[in-house]
């Protein structure tokens, strides 16, 4: 059972342009997200979180969105730059302390210059 | 302040036999998360430890296993290999503390098994 998930396997965007990825899930449980910025041969590398009691986080050129309702969330990021090139994921943790974070499939982002 | 640190680096093992790897954690983080990666499955959840207690585990076989240490180092073992663990390897730490924190990983451990 996929409780995120990532419909989009692949993105390209240019450079200079927004990327927009988009994560869904299906678990209402879940109450805090993350994203994920991963290069070939390494681990994941935490970009931004958002909590549900919000619907926008912003940290410089990536912004989160959360729309609870449509159990949907996406990453926004301007402009991209070609070192955006990655894999993206988008993970939740099971509330009340559960430590296991459930990983979507992963988005591949190239910026193109 | 470092950060996660897996080793080794990369592995190459032959079906049958045992492997452990290792996972510091960034100074201060108690909980320690392991993660297997393949292009076909994701990222899936192993298991968790905090204060040298499994407190979470994935749906994988026995043959898995992990544990972790007062300084809150953290080794995972897999017995029998088989060819299918082939995978990348990542731990993660994680600060406890009030509300939700992210977790950091390492750079993973790439097993291969032939």
């Amino acid at each position: 059972d996929q409780q995120v998930k990532q419909n989009s396997p692949s993105l390209s965007v240019q450079e200079g342009r927004i990327s927009i990825l988009n994560c869904d899930y299906t678990n209402s449980m879940f109450d805090y997200f993350l994203w994920y910025k991963k290069y070939p041969a390494e681990g994941p590398t935490f970009l931004i979180s958002i909590s549900s009691i919000k619907d926008k986080n912003e940290d410089g050129r990536f912004t989160v969105f959360l729309n609870k309702s449509a159990k949907h969330l996406s990453l926004h990021i301007v402009p991209s730059q070609p070192g955006d090139s990655a894999v993206y994921f988008c993970a939740a943790p099971l509330p009340f302390g559960n430590e296991k974070l459930t990983f979507g499939t992963g988005t591949r982002l190239t910026i193109i210059p | 302040k470092a950060g996660v640190t897996q080793t080794p680096r990369y592995l190459i093992k032959t079906r049958g036999q045992q492997v452990t790897l290792s996972c510091s954690p960034i100074s201060g983080h108690r909980s320690v998360s392991w993660y297997q990666q393949t292009p076909g499955q994701g990222l899936q959840f192993l298991f968790e430890y905090f204060s040298e207690t499994q407190r979470n585990k994935g749906n994988f076989p026995g043959r898995f296993s992990g544990r972790q240490f007062s300084n809150s180092r953290s080794e995972m073992n897999v017995s029998t290999l088989e060819l299918g663990d082939s995978a990348l390897y990542l731990c993660a730490s994680r600060s406890i503390g009030f509300g939700n924190t992210e977790a950091f990983f390492g750079q993973g451990t790439r097993l291969t098994v032939v």
